[in-house]
């Protein structure tokens, strides 16, 4: 059927360090995708998005990298820090209708001192 | 706060009980929506209003009522609940017919015993 997925549940980094959080899709009609961030008790937070006319995009110290090739999200954090801890999902945007935004399980970033 | 607000933050609820969420967006968005986030499953939508009327029903059981009396307010009445049904609860709303959410309430947690 058709999914996104993460390829890592977690991931620790230095604070200071670039983080880089990869997503996969599996819908290629997808024409645009969204990073969302969540803190612990709180909804998600839009950070960035791209269209499929693009492969990158970049936001304050966040970057969205697309390759429609293999079907496959980035979202690089630059100077990490302690505040961007917190689970970061993609979503990809199907075509037609309003039941067209597909999340992904989520990826928890964990910054570390 | 994110301009999207959601009461009560936290409900514990029997299978026989009523109960309802409720939902206030104060951006002036025309589209609300809600949305289930439970520990093993990817973020699901369950419901979409656009300018009051509803234009997505994902396949929800009907022990979920959704009620839009107006652009600001969404209702999630609920009844008979089963375990499994334990979650969180997300809000969120948007302008436009893109069909994206673009901000999130923080969501209730909803506890069936």
């Amino acid at each position: 059927g058709e999914s996104v997925g993460l390829h890592l549940p977690t991931l620790s980094v230095q604070e200071g360090d670039n983080s880089i959080i990869n997503c996969a899709y599996s819908n290629s009609a997808s024409d645009y995708f969204i990073w969302y961030k969540q803190e612990s008790g709180k909804g998600p937070q839009f950070i960035i998005d791209i269209r499929s006319n693009m492969d990158k995009r970049q936001g304050q110290r966040v970057t969205v990298l697309l390759n429609k090739t293999v079907k496959h999200l980035s979202l690089q954090i630059a100077a990490t820090q302690p505040g961007d801890s917190a689970v970061y999902f993609c979503a990809e945007n199907r075509p037609g209708g309003y039941n067209k935004l597909i999340f992904g399980a989520g990826t928890r970033l964990a910054v570390h001192p | 706060e994110t301009g999207v607000t959601q009461t009560p933050r936290h409900l514990v609820m029997g299978m026989t009980n009523k109960k309802s969420l409720k939902c206030e967006q104060h951006l002036g968005h025309n589209a609300m929506y809600w949305y289930k986030q439970s520990a093993k499953k990817p973020l699901e939508l369950m419901f979409v209003y656009s300018l009051e009327e509803r234009v997505e029903n994902n396949s929800v059981p009907s022990r979920f009522s959704p009620e839009c009396p107006n652009s600001s307010h969404l209702f999630l009445h609920l009844h008979t609940l089963q375990p499994e049904d334990s979650a969180l609860y997300l809000c969120a709303s948007s302008q436009g017919t893109s069909g994206t959410p673009s901000v999130f309430g923080p969501g209730t947690r909803l506890t069936v015993l």
